[in-house]
């Protein structure tokens, strides 16, 4: 079966401090992909990133930063000086290679303060 | 470009009633989900619909059904209404076989009293 685990509930940082959101994986697929979506207040998810099975290159878009170790089952998103704007709800996100069904993670709440 | 709309924006019904809920996917998306998202969890999923037909469905009961049009737009419906059902349903629209990149709607709040 699919799942996908975020432990952290709440995070609080202070503007420009880095953190990092935990995602764990379990599917018995070989082919799968891995997302991670920005939920602000106003509910609309919003695409960060997707990653195949097969690619465990590291990516990095700003200040944002993925590192998917397979050996591990992770995917973790590192935010590099955050800031207000981050402030959302992160989730992760794992789909079957047919790309029918999305297994969403609890999220994280990530609070940056001023 | 548009992306995928839903309407209404919120919605309160009472326990017992029907519901229908719809969705306009990204233009050039052949493809709409629904999800559920109860408050605190993440969404989860309830069907997704190509080509006019069910594709694949989540761990939801008969009284959650959908209908896709041959404009790609679709419809929600929710029989007999439960309050556990109250929540953001989300609407996502893909292309199929483009390495699964959903785009989602705003979401439709629901709440039933």
């Amino acid at each position: 079966a699919q799942k996908v685990t975020q432990a952290q509930t709440e995070i609080s940082v202070v503007e420009k401090e880095d953190v990092t959101l935990d995602c764990v994986y379990e599917t018995r697929d070989t082919t799968y992909y891995l997302f991670w979506y920005k939920q602000p207040p106003s509910g609309e998810l919003v695409f960060l990133i997707r990653r195949n099975s097969f690619d465990e290159q590291n990516e990095i878009s700003g200040r944002y930063s993925w590192n998917f170790q397979k050996s591990t089952s992770s995917f973790n998103f590192t935010i590099t000086a955050s800031q207000v704007v981050d402030s959302a709800v992160y989730f992760c996100a794992l789909s079957e290679a047919s790309g029918n069904q999305f297994y969403f993670g609890t999220g994280t709440s990530l609070t940056v303060i001023p | 470009d548009a992306g995928v709309t839903q309407s209404p924006t919120h919605l309160i019904k009472t326990r017992g009633q029907q519901v229908t809920l719809r969705c306009s996917p990204k233009s050039g998306h052949d493809t709409v989900s629904w999800y559920q998202q109860a408050l605190g969890q993440g969404p989860q999923f309830i069907f997704q619909y190509y080509e006019e037909e069910e594709r694949q469905r989540g761990n939801f009961p008969d009284r959650f059904s959908g209908h896709q049009f041959p404009n790609y737009s679709s419809e929600l419906n929710v029989n007999a209404l439960l309050l556990g059902d109250s929540a953001l349903y989300l609407c996502a629209s893909s292309v199929t076989d483009s390495y699964n990149e959903q785009f989602f709607g705003p979401g439709t709040r629901l709440t039933v009293l």
